[in-house]
């Protein structure tokens, strides 16, 4: 069973739209999140993570996450996309059940920014 | 290298081969992550090391798949008997810290094909 869950596989929207990307995980107790991200023909590579504190994390290039405990989501956000943002988007989540090393990431979404 | 490196880039094999797939991660990185990325999915987590002795390989799916990292840098991912089914991007990646509190940087990945 997908522990991590990304609602969308495929997204298209116009440059200055807003983008919302939902994750929802199905662990309970303390779990680490991060948003992954993978620009064509290039490697995976950091957006944000979030692991204690304030629910509201910014990342790189202006992304930023919410973590909601009580929904068990982390919600990928930017308010105005451009071309350049056009990309894979993964989820993942290390829980402190498992070793501190195993990422569970989400199957991805694939985001396409339209001039 | 500044970067995570794997080589090789591309292997294409027939079924019930031998075939090794090395990861060179980044100098003084301690742990090291192997993932297996099938189309349209995550990747998916299949073992990670701390130093030398792997700390967690609960995600290989089965015994015919072994991973090595014998002076804690360089690690080689060998898979005997190879099935159509393995055919997956390998990657890998590597973090200064353990994951739970650390960025893991990934390489380009191996495309292996199993004919």
């Amino acid at each position: 069973a997908q522990s991590v869950s990304q609602h969308n596989h495929h997204v298209i929207l116009s440059e200055a739209a807003s983008l919302e990307l939902g994750c929802n995980y199905s662990y309970g107790g303390t779990v680490n999140l991060f948003w992954y991200v993978q620009y064509p023909g290039q490697h995976l590579q950091l957006l944000l993570k979030y692991f204690s504190g304030d629910p509201l994390v910014k990342g790189i290039k202006g992304f930023e996450a919410e973590f909601i405990k009580s929904k068990f989501s982390f919600n990928l956000r930017k308010p105005s996309v451009q071309w350049s943002d056009t990309a894979e988007y993964f989820c993942a989540v290390i829980r402190q059940t498992d070793s501190w090393g195993k990422f569970q990431f989400g199957a991805g979404t694939q985001v396409v920014v339209t001039p | 290298g500044a970067g995570v490196s794997q080589t090789p880039s591309n292997k294409v094999t027939e079924k019930g081969k031998y075939v090794e797939l090395r990861c060179d991660p980044i100098s003084g990185h301690t742990a090291l992550y192997w993932y297996r990325q099938s189309l349209g999915q995550g990747p998916e987590f299949l073992i990670y090391f701390q130093g030398t002795g792997a700390a967690d390989d609960s995600g290989l799916p089965n015994d015919r798949f072994f991973a090595v990292r014998p002076e804690g840098s360089v690690s080689t991912l060998k898979i005997q008997r190879t099935e159509r089914g393995d055919s997956a991007v390998y990657l890998c990646a590597s973090s200064l810290f353990l994951a739970g509190g650390g960025e893991q940087f990934f390489g380009p990945g191996t495309r292996l094909t199993v004919l």
